[in-house]
């Protein structure tokens, strides 16, 4: 598959626990994104990368998410200490190039019980 | 808070029918991007139309764009079943960093 691939496709786990989401962008891209959508609403922009490095940040919500890419290719969403807020869908996307249309992986479905 | 907000929040069309919906923004953008996700899907990128073009083609999508008036139409020409999902605008800012900024969305029903 040439698509963006995220993993876990779900994911259960009480309040408090810590969790990490993974994304496995098209191969090639530079620029890799992540979103949160909560249920009927538009996604929301998390972080941005373009290569190794975090180039934006701004959408993060707090401290308690952070988000990694090391080699340039797979990244990782960390949540600590996650709260029963958190619950959403979040949204992988990669793209050529910044400013370029985005290719979407499937999500991850995060419940926070 | 979300750049795009479209309108109508629901659409439900026979197929065959035409579907506009509309996105109205609050910046001056770079350029403007239509969205589409089924359900439980990821969004799939329609077309994307330059602040400095003012209507695109793709197919049986048509776009509009009036930077004048800082909103956007989505066309959807002799709809059929498969057109049914969520369309979502999504604003791209220079000054912000080209990241997308979507709006809420209309979601689109079409009855065989």
């Amino acid at each position: 598959g040439a698509g963006v691939s995220q993993t876990p496709s779900n994911k259960v786990t009480e309040k408090g626990k810590y969790v990490e989401l993974r994304c496995d962008p098209i191969s090639g891209h530079t620029a890799l994104y992540w979103y949160r959508q909560s249920l009927g609403q538009g996604p929301e922009f998390l972080i941005y990368f373009q290569g190794t490095g975090a180039a934006d940040d701004s959408g993060l919500p707090n401290d308690r998410f952070f988000a990694v890419r090391p080699e340039g290719s797979v990244s990782t969403l960390k949540i600590q200490r996650t709260e029963r807020g958190d619950s959403a869908v979040y949204l992988c996307a990669s793209s050529l190039k910044r400013g370029e249309p985005q290719h979407f992986g499937d999500g991850t479905r995060l419940s926070i019980l | 808070s979300q750049q795009g907000e479209e309108d109508p929040q629901a659409l439900s069309i026979q197929e065959g029918e035409n579907a506009t919906m509309n996105c109205s923004y609050k910046t001056s953008i770079n350029n403007l991007q239509w969205y589409r996700q089924n359900s439980g899907r990821g969004l799939v990128h329609l077309i994307l139309i330059r602040s400095n073009e003012r209507e695109k083609h793709s197919g049986r999508l048509r776009v509009t764009l009036d930077t004048s008036k800082k909103s956007s139409s989505l066309l959807i020409t002799a709809s059929r079943a498969a057109d049914t999902a969520s369309y979502f605008c999504a604003t791209v800012v220079k000054a912000a960093g080209n990241k997308l900024t979507f709006g809420g969305g209309t979601r689109v029903l079409v009855k065989p």
